[in-house]
């Protein structure tokens, strides 16, 4: 059974650009979630996609998008980087978004500069 | 709105020395609560997590926490610290579906 994987490891990006993260969730976990750890801090919450659908969204402005795929991988995009976009982007699988019970998997996490 | 308080942002203990983490939450239902582990340069690892019933609850590693509801608090212990037990701790409340709320994270430290 592999774990969730992220790509790329690292990325430097400059301000005004956009990126693109990648995941792929456990295997069998239908539900991935999205978070943003900057220096210092705990994850903070991005959204959230369950079944291709996004069910639920933190405190972050539109450019901050995402997809889920018929596979449940994922990707997370942000257009328009500012400096404060520089973070390290963790993405979580679960086997059924919407189970307050159900673990979060997190996968080693993508860490974005932006210059 | 659901939060969580990890008090001290770094705690250091001797090796072979009680730990002891503190995460204190705040949320408007029953909340289920989780503590994970993050080594350098890496995700996130489950530790435990309470959902209902037995207060206490057995971890990896050694690890345990104890659900206390008049306290709002869910503090991580391990009897006996490790090296290998260096590492940032977060604390996490989970009262909606879909997100989970960490705390600002304790920086644990052994010395030998």
């Amino acid at each position: 059974e592999t774990g969730v994987t992220q790509s790329p490891t690292h990325l430097i990006k400059t301000r005004g650009q956009q990126v693109t993260l990648r995941c792929s969730s456990q295997s069998g976990h239908n539900t991935v979630s999205w978070y943003q750890q900057a220096l210092g801090q705990g994850p903070q919450f991005i959204f959230q996609y369950y079944r291709e659908e996004e069910n639920g969204r933190g405190n972050f402005p539109p450019r901050f998008s995402g997809l889920q795929f018929p596979n449940y991988s994922s990707e997370l995009n942000v257009n328009a980087l500012e400096l404060d976009d520089s973070a390290l982007y963790l993405c979580a699988s679960s086997l059924e978004g919407s189970r307050r019970e159900e673990t979060q998997y997190f996968g080693p996490g993508t860490r974005l500069l932006v210059l | 709105a659901q939060s969580v308080t990890q008090l001290g942002s770094h705690v250091s203990v001797s090796e072979g020395a009680l730990v002891l983490l503190r995460c204190n939450y705040s949320s408007s239902v029953p909340p289920y609560l989780f503590w994970y582990v993050q080594y350098p340069n890496q995700g996130l690892q489950l530790l435990l997590k309470y959902t209902t019933g037995a207060t206490l609850v057995k971890g990896i590693n050694g690890f345990e926490a104890e659900f206390k509801k008049s306290e709002t608090s869910f503090h991580l212990t391990k009897p006996s610290a490790h090296m290998s037990d260096a590492a940032e701790y977060f604390c996490a409340v989970r009262s909606g579906a879909q997100k989970l709320v960490f705390g600002q994270g304790t920086r644990l430290t052994i010395n030998p």
